[in-house]
């Protein structure tokens, strides 16, 4: 069956420090991907998505591409800010069941001043 | 994208009763869902909710347990019957739209069963 594998956390980090969080993924035929992040107390917003091998994500500094030869979608921020404490959840859905989407165990990402 | 509101936003329960948490959509979807997520762990769909029939369900999860319903496009409802302290959780109802390849989320239901 389709799965997702995320990096452990926690992750503490510094203000300003390059932020990385492995994401692999396993499924059959061509899913799509995506970074969903929830922040202290709240619900779970989309971050980025992509579609189809070699598409890169991005959002308010975040990147992902979508690399299908190392099943792969790793979350990148070159530099991290306070009020990106959250849990990063890496996710797929699979092209056969739009909408079930399979998520990544989550990586709590805490950044100090 | 779709505003979704869920109520009750978070419920302290007791033991062997039920509840029924509503999701409230402001725009016609074509799928809507259920997610839960269990304290510290990653989430986990329960059923897909089909406008006038019965939510399919996921392995591991049955209706008796979790009765839902969805009587138009922009509303559902999940119950969660019989509860015990393992059911606490917090409940998630998502939605997406027809050709739209993003799954949108409510703000959750946090449950606490004692």
């Amino acid at each position: 069956g389709n799965s997702v594998t995320q990096m452990e956390g926690p992750v503490t980090l510094s203000e300003e420090a390059f932020l990385t969080i492995n994401c692999t993924y396993t499924a059959t035929g061509y899913p799509s991907l995506f970074w969903y992040v929830q922040y202290p107390g709240e619900g779970l917003q989309l971050l980025l998505k992509a579609t189809k091998a070699d598409d890169k994500g991005s959002n308010k500094g975040f990147e992902a591409t979508y690399r299908k030869e190392t099943t792969s979608f790793h979350l990148e921020k070159g530099s991290v800010q306070v009020s990106d404490s959250a849990v990063y959840f890496c996710a797929l859905s699979a092209s056969d069941s739009w909408g079930k989407l399979q998520f990544g165990a989550g990586t709590q990402v805490v950044v100090t001043p | 994208s779709a505003v979704i509101s869920q109520k009750p936003s978070r419920d302290i329960c007791q033991r062997g009763t039920s509840l029924t948490i509503q999701c409230q959509v402001d725009s016609q979807v074509t799928m809507m869902f259920w997610y839960r997520q269990q304290p510290g762990q990653s989430l986990t769909l329960i059923a897909t909710a089909n406008q006038g029939s019965e939510a399919t369900y996921e392995s591991g999860f049955v209706i008796d347990k979790f009765p839902i319903s969805r009587p138009n496009l922009t509303f559902s409802t999940l119950t969660v019957s019989n509860m015990s302290p393992e059911d606490s959780s917090i409940y998630l109802c998502s939605v997406t739209y027809s050709g739209a390849n993003v799954l949108t989320f409510g703000a959750g239901s946090r449950l606490t069963v004692l």
